[in-house]
């Protein structure tokens, strides 16, 4: 069972705050929040994660919505190569974690 | 070394033809994790190394993968008998149990004629 649901693809305008949701209706208590993205030909990459507080850093932000059913992956300014396919996955992150299982993600596609 | 390693970085080989797949991880890592990506698909996971338990093998396709972590470090990634399915990017990521995995190697680049 898919433990997150995203949207195949978006669209974004360069320049334009790109938001990406992600439900998560049946995320544990112990379960964290992790975003990736992979652009084209490369590895992934790590963007941001948390439990249950919003976060921010220097590529994104996250806004956890409080039930923790669904978040949404906010990139403030989206450029051209911002365009990539982003990975959004819930996971134990404690001493008996589990592994890191991408899904389908959302293939972002930023335009000028 | 600063990041994950693999080797090697291309391999073509013939079908039937066994191969293995190294994965040097960031020294002190203890999660080690192989995925695979095949052309155009997404990340496949395959298999995950946590300190001294068992490894969780879930996500090997058939019984001609396997993989072994000596020591708590190196991995090797073997594939037995390759198919011309077996192509694709094999990578591997490492990172402190409990943290984000944010470290990627290179890949190794199979194919399979």
């Amino acid at each position: 069972d898919a433990k997150t649901t995203q949207p195949t693809s978006m669209d974004c305008a360069e320049g334009r705050a790109a938001n990406l949701p992600c439900n998560h209706s049946t995320i544990s208590g112990n379960e964290y929040v992790y975003w990736y993205r992979q652009i084209h030909s490369q590895g992934p990459q790590y963007i941001i994660h948390g439990l249950k507080n919003n976060e921010t850093n220097e590529m994104a932000s996250l806004i956890i919505t409080e039930d923790r059913k669904s978040s949404t992956l906010i990139l403030p300014h989206a450029t051209l190569r911002d365009t990539a396919v982003y990975y959004c996955i819930v996971r134990v992150a404690n001493q008996a974690g589990t592994a890191l299982i991408f899904g389908k993600g959302t293939t972002l596609s930023v335009s000028s | 070394g600063a990041g994950v390693s693999q080797s090697p970085s291309n391999k073509v080989t013939e079908k039937g033809k066994d191969v293995e797949l190294r994965c040097d991880p960031i020294s002190g890592h203890t999660a080690l994790y192989w995925y695979r990506q095949s052309l155009g698909q997404g990340l496949e996971f395959l298999i995950y190394f946590q300190g001294n338990s068992a490894p969780d093998k879930s996500g090997l396709p058939s019984d001609r993968f396997s993989a072994e972590r000596t020591g708590g470090s190196v991995s090797t990634l073997t594939i037995q008998r390759t198919q011309q399915e077996d192509s694709a990017v094999y990578l591997c990521a490492s990172s402190l149990v409990g943290a984000p995995v944010r470290f990627f190697g290179p890949g190794t680049r199979l194919t399979v004629l």
